[in-house]
This record gives C-alpha cells, structure tokens and sequence, in this order.
C-alpha cells in the first residue's frame, strides 16, 4: 500500500520568496512521484515527475523538486513565488509496476501569494 | 491536440437517483482513469480501464460503476446517490507505461441533493 501526506494545508508566502511545499511518502518499492497544481475549477496539471536516474527534478513554471529516499521526501521548491503560483498543490505516488492510472494522492496545500 | 474532455460540467441530482458521467481522453491514450475529489482533499482513485478492461477498482461501493469504449472513451455510472457523493469527479487519461503522468480532465461538478 502507498500514501502520501502533505505537511501544511496552507502555505503562504509574499512575491519574491522561497515557496517550500513538503511531501512524504509512504510506499513498499520504490516509487514513481509526482507533483500537480490544480487552479480554481480546473483539473491538475502535471508540474513535474520522478522516475528513475536523477534525484533532482526540474518542473514547469521554475519548479523542482528532490527525490530523498532516506527521509522519504519529495519536497517542492521554487526560488521566487510569483502571484500566478497561486494555486492548490498535490503530491502523488504511484507503484512502478503498475502505471500512473493508479495514483495515491495527498490532500494538497493551497498556496496564497501575497503582494 | 485535445486534452482531456468530460460532459456535462456540472450536474445537480436528487438521493436515490442515477447519474452517468462522460470522458474522452487524449488522442492515443489507451488507459483511463477515474477520481473522486471532495472538497478539501486529494482526488481518490475510483477505477482504471485499459483497452476496455477494469484494471483496478478504489475503495468505492458497488453503486459505482464504469466502461471503457472501443474509441477507449469512458463512462462513469453511480447509482442509488447519496448525498455524500456530492463531490467533484475527475477523469484522466494516460499512456499505458509506468512512468507516464496522469492528464485530467476539468471534471464535473456533481451536488446531490
């Protein structure tokens, strides 16, 4: 079985800042993670994704994140918030032998940026 | 290319009664997949289908159904409604290998009343 759990439901950070949005995981093989954002009546867009090989991955929108299996991590980091980065983010793990199809998501963090 | 697509957008029904939810995934998708996401909380995972087959089943009653169409649209089916499914239904699309990431649709709406 696979979990995910998001520290902080809430995150808020002002124009300019670091955004650190955290993500561990629970999963018995190694896993395939991901990271969503989802935007006010929209589906979840995909940010980045970790595989294999490279435990640094580098997302869309100045996004990346770190692949820690000894702390379990997969946090979401990005030098400098903008006021679009407003959004809910979700962090997801799926089984490598399976597919993406069955994802286990977190409950999310809503990022505000403030002015 | 078309993202993913899902009808009706959004959809208000009385308990007790049936609703079927629509979805059309990206052009060579084979694998579709279905969410369940309630206010506040992260999607969860209802079915998988793949070349018309279920290939996993979440945590979710029998009144939950779903098929998956030779052009490998799909449909999603809840019977017997009850107000706790009010919730927003996300369907997804994606290729049929491990490391392919999950495309949404924008979902429907449903508020069961």
């Amino acid at each position: 079985a696979q979990s995910v759990t998001q520290l902080g439901s809430h995150v808020s950070v002002s124009e300019g800042a670091l955004v650190l949005l955290r993500c561990n995981y629970s999963s018995s093989v190694p896993p395939y993670l991901f990271w969503y954002v989802q935007y006010p009546n929209q589906g979840l867009q995909l940010l980045l994704k970790y595989t294999t090989g490279a435990t640094l991955v580098k997302g869309i929108n100045g996004f990346e994140a770190e692949f820690k299996k000894s702390e379990t991590s997969f946090h979401l980091t990005k030098p400098s918030a903008h006021m679009s980065d407003a959004a809910e983010y979700f962090c997801a793990v799926s089984d490598p032998n399976t597919n993406a199809g069955k994802s286990t998501f977190g409950d999310g963090t809503t990022l505000t940026v403030k002015p | 290319d078309a993202g993913v697509t899902q009808s009706p957008t959004h959809l208000i029904k009385t308990r007790g009664q049936q609703v079927t939810l629509r979805c059309s995934p990206i052009s060579g998708h084979k694998s579709v997949s279905w969410y369940q996401q309630v206010l506040g909380q992260g999607p969860q995972f209802i079915f998988q289908y793949y070349e018309k087959e279920e290939r996993g089943r979440g945590n979710f009653p029998d009144r939950f159904s779903a098929r998956q169409f030779p052009n490998y649209s799909s449909e999603l089916n809840v019977n017997a409604l009850l107000l706790g499914d009010s919730a927003l239904y996300l369907c997804a699309s994606s290729l049929a290998v491990a490391n392919s990431p999950l495309h949404f649709g924008n979902g429907t709406r449903l508020t069961v009343t």
